[in-house]
């Protein structure tokens, strides 16, 4: 079965540090990987996705991520946070079996704060 | 205009009445799903509709009812809305790769 389990559920990062969200999938199948965010009183945005091709991925807004089958991980990453930063974020697998219906596995979602 | 348009964004209904809440979209697209966020708990799928003669339940279908109505319109219905309903919901659309799903903007129904 899949699932997908995000590591923290509050991170709070300073204005211009590093970001670091993490996110471990379990898949029986070649997974599909979604990164969404979601900042306050809004819809969901597409971050990035990862669907077997290049394993780094890069986003929208300076915002990336790595898939490391050995250790079943995607975490995102950005180098420096700016303050529209500040969001919900939520990880997300779909397997990639011929005929399936690509339902999504979310996980709970990660907050992210950034401080001035 | 946003691809995916839902209405209304936001409602407050009493315990045991009808609501629907309404979702169109303008990507072209056949598949269709309705989700509910609740605080803690991510998203989870109420159901989903992968062309106009597909209806599909999800994981948490109980007390929900769903039409589609064309390919680009899909309603959701709470037939006695009851207060553990209230919760954010989102239309959302897709390709039939199911690779980028495009998300309306979310509608707040509080049943009190």
């Amino acid at each position: 079965a899949q699932s997908v389990t995000q590591l923290d559920s509050h991170v709070s990062v300073s204005e211009g540090t590093p970001v670091l969200l993490r996110c471990n999938y379990s898949s029986s199948y070649s997974p599909s990987l979604f990164w969404y965010v979601q900042h306050p009183n809004k819809g969901l945005q597409l971050l990035l996705k990862y669907t077997s091709a290049a394993t780094l991925v890069k986003g929208i807004n300076g915002f990336e991520a790595e898939f490391k089958k050995s250790e079943t991980s995607f975490h995102l990453t950005k180098p420096s946070a700016h303050m529209s930063d500040a969001a919900e974020y939520f990880c997300v697998v779909s397997d990639q079996r011929a005929g399936n219906n690509r339902k999504l596995i979310w996980g709970l979602g990660t907050s992210l704060a950034v401080n001035p | 205009d946003a691809d995916v348009t839902q209405t209304p964004r936001n409602r407050i209904t009493k315990t045991g009445k009808r609501i629907m809440l309404e979702c169109s979209q303008t990507k072209g697209h056949d598949r269709m799903y309705w989700y509910r966020q609740d605080p803690g708990l991510g998203l989870r799928l109420i159901y989903y509709s992968f062309d106009v003669k597909d209806i599909n339940k999800g994981e948490i279908s109980d007390g929900y009812s769903v039409s589609r109505q064309a390919q680009a319109k899909f309603s959701l219905s709470l037939e006695s809305a009851i207060p553990n309903q209230t919760a954010l919901y989102f239309c959302a659309t897709s390709s039939n790769s199911g690779n980028t799903i495009y998300f309306g903007e979310g509608s707040w129904l509080t049943v009190v």
